[in-house]
């Protein structure tokens, strides 16, 4: 498998724009994380998906941000209107259901470098 | 609530000399103990875990950590470093406390291995 895949691996925005970074998780997979790296806060999960639900947002900063998962392969995480605090490394990460051998590992994507200047 | 206090945020060492990095988490459940590596312009990867059984846990390059539950500590070790080695090491842990897969990280330990 490729492991799990993320775009862009950079971007960089202007304040007030709207930015979307995506994810494919690793097949068979059913759990589906967001985090967010920066210096000041370390790692913060922001959002994880059950089986394509949405099961524990509270990480979510602001209702700026939002994410989806409209299938099993795809989830997108997006911030509108964008502003420089935003600036981060976000990852995504998925596992597989709580039970099956090889549970509880969470693998990461490479992650999407933000800069909102 | 479950935390993570990572005692060092920078560890400096020489190459060839042992290191030891330091975890101790708090939880009122029973536990899951992961240790990730996350290199430059990387994301992370697990290097190590501790789910039950054998409380001494080895990684295939050289790592090992010990799982202490009297002093709540997860502790990772090498005998012997490398300049590969240089990374920031993120200690977790999971628990099944309400029934979801949800780690909670530690804020990381940069180690900075000197030839």
């Amino acid at each position: 498998d490729a492991g799990v895949i993320q775009s862009p691996r950079h971007e960089v925005t202007e304040m007030g724009q709207e930015v979307t970074l995506r994810c494919k998780p690793i097949s068979g997979h059913d759990y589906l994380f967001w985090y967010r790296q920066t210096m000041m806060r370390g790692l913060e999960l922001l959002i994880y998906f059950n089986n394509n639900v949405p099961i524990d947002d509270s990480g979510m900063p602001e209702d700026r941000f939002s994410a989806k998962m409209p299938n099993a392969s795809f989830s997108t995480l997006k911030i509108q209107p964008s502003e420089p605090r935003d600036s981060a490394v976000y990852f995504c990460a998925s596992s597989l259901a709580l039970g099956t051998g090889g549970a509880y590992e969470q693998y990461f994507g490479p992650g999407t470098r933000l800069t909102v200047t | 609530a479950q935390s993570v206090t990572q005692l060092d945020s920078q560890v400096p060492v020489f190459e060839e000399a042992p290191v030891e990095l330091r975890c101790n988490y708090s939880s009122s459940v029973s536990v899951y103990l992961f240790w990730y590596v996350q290199y430059p312009n990387q994301g992370l990867q697990l290097l190590l875990k501790y789910l039950s059984g054998s409380t001494l846990v080895e990684s295939i390059n050289g790592f090992e950590a010990e799982f202490n539950k009297s002093q709540t500590s997860f502790h990772l070790r090498k005998p012997s470093v490398h300049i590969s080695d240089t990374a920031e090491y993120f200690c977790a842990v999971s628990s099944l406390s309400g029934g979801y897969n949800k780690l909670i990280f530690g804020a990381g330990t940069r180690l900075a291995v000197h030839p």
